[in-house]
């Protein structure tokens, strides 16, 4: 069964350091996502991109963060200087149809936890 | 501003049991409802998915149902097994249909043997 996949499983990076974390999403899909969950909070969205273009972002998405589709299979997500308060979970989805009307499948997520 | 709230936050049930899991949302024009199941430290696991036109989704032990005009969902589990035992969440699409998800903040359901 087709499933989204994530890389790495788990980071450890000190305050200030870049990270990319990567994804690669249902080979049909063509809506991707960010969302990320703190220990014991809800599942927050970050971002949303299609057509190479971000459709919507969150007030968490500021200009630390950035998204990419470098080539036709992967997408990443940058934070260019890590703070403590990113540690959390970050989970990829993608979906085949937009918006609203799509279900949304998840990867199993990276963990990055910044010292 | 749409919330998602998921009543109760814990529940332990000896196995076997049917349950009822609550989900209720704030603003009721979304176009689905979507339950997850969530292991410890593991990614989200798509369970069901309910458009706005349906009022039942089944698989297997699991039936969800919406009821859109009150703002409330439920996720029926039956002959609940200890396999089941994880967090489960709901979540709806926010208004600006661009594919982002509002999520509860999950039942953590324990089947005990």
């Amino acid at each position: 069964e087709p499933e989204v996949t994530q890389t790495p499983s788990h980071q450890v990076t000190q305050m200030g350091q870049e990270v990319i974390l990567r994804c690669v999403p249902i080979s049909n899909h063509l809506y991707f996502y960010w969302y990320r969950q703190i220990l014991g909070q809800k599942v927050e969205f970050l971002v949303s991109f299609y057509n190479n273009e971000i459709s919507e972002k969150s007030e968490i998405f500021d200009d630390q963060f950035s998204v990419e589709r470098p080539d036709g299979s992967n997408f990443t997500l940058k934070i260019r200087s890590t703070k403590l308060e990113d540690s959390a979970m970050y989970f990829c989805a993608s979906s085949a149809r937009q918006g609203g009307a799509g279900e949304l499948f998840f990867g199993e997520g990276s963990r990055l936890t910044v010292l | 501003k749409q919330e998602v709230t998921q009543i109760p936050a814990a529940l332990s049930v000896p196995e076997g049991e049917n349950l009822v899991l609550n989900c209720s949302f704030t603003d009721s024009a979304i176009y689905n409802l979507q339950w997850f199941r969530q292991d410890p430290g593991k990614g989200l696991t798509s369970l069901l998915l309910i458009q706005s036109s349906q009022r039942e989704q089944t698989s297997g032990r699991l039936n969800a149902s919406l009821d859109k005009s009150s703002g409330r969902s439920t996720l029926y589990i039956a002959a609940s097994q200890p396999g089941d035992s994880a967090t489960y969440l709901c979540a709806v699409p926010g208004s600006s249909n661009t594919g982002k998800l509002i999520f509860g903040q999950g039942t953590t359901l324990q089947v005990k043997p």
